[in-house]
């Protein structure tokens, strides 16, 4: 069962356009909420995290939106360019229950030139 | 500070076989964590070690098991492996291991199961 639902699958995003991809969680008992980007050939890299007593987190071009009632959360990325082509993961934890996350099944984001 | 290291970078195994996978975290990292990655399934948790204890375990048959060393390296073995068994593994370590530190990944194991 997958605990957290990311959508789309796949994007496709002109140069200096916005992708935005969403994802969903059951769990309530989850209060840390990371994106990761992962490039071909490496291993996902974290790239912004949000916890739940913030609605929205912003580091440069690319901003977290958090929805506590709904139990959703999304990643913006404003100016896209062909350089952020990639796999972006969401991902939900626990605090203080070690370190284990649930990620969501990865959405491919092409940008065009 | 050097990064994650795993080896190896490729693998390739017949079914039945069983494969041992290895990880170096980064200095001074505690956490380390084990991730199956597969197409539509994107990375799921097998699971995670601190100071040589598995904190957690993902929901994987007993086929799936790891340890970690004294120095925080770690190792996954996988016995009696199926097809299914295919898939990238990725490495993971976290100073805190808490739950909300960062997880660095290496850039995993390719694993192909004939």
């Amino acid at each position: 069962q997958q605990q957290v639902k990311q959508s789309p699958q796949s994007l496709i995003v002109q140069k200096g356009g916005i992708s935005i991809i969403n994802c969903a969680y059951e769990n309530t008992a989850f209060d840390y909420f990371p994106w990761y980007q992962q490039f071909p050939g490496k291993g996902p890299a974290l790239l912004i995290a949000i916890r739940p007593d913030v609605s929205e987190k912003k580091e440069g071009r690319f901003t977290i939106s958090f929805n506590k009632s709904a139990k959703q959360f999304s990643l913006h990325i404003m100016d896209s360019q062909p350089g952020d082509s990639a796999t972006y993961f969401c991902a939900a934890s626990k605090l203080n229950t070690g370190n284990q996350f649930y990620f969501g099944t990865g959405t491919s984001l092409t940008v065009i030139p | 500070k050097a990064g994650v290291t795993q080896t190896p970078r490729y693998l390739i195994k017949t079914r039945g076989q069983q494969v041992t996978l290895s990880c170096s975290p980064i200095s001074g990292h505690r956490s380390v964590s084990w991730y199956q990655q597969t197409p539509g399934q994107g990375l799921q948790f097998l699971f995670e070690y601190f100071s040589e204890t598995q904190r957690n375990k993902g929901n994987f048959p007993g086929r799936f098991s790891g340890r970690q060393f004294s120095n925080s390296r770690s190792e996954m073995n996988v016995s009696t492996l199926e097809l299914g068994d295919s898939a990238l593994y990725l490495c993971a370590s976290s100073f805190r291991g808490t739950g909300n530190s960062p997880l660095h990944f290496g850039n995993g194991t390719r694993l192909t199961v004939t």
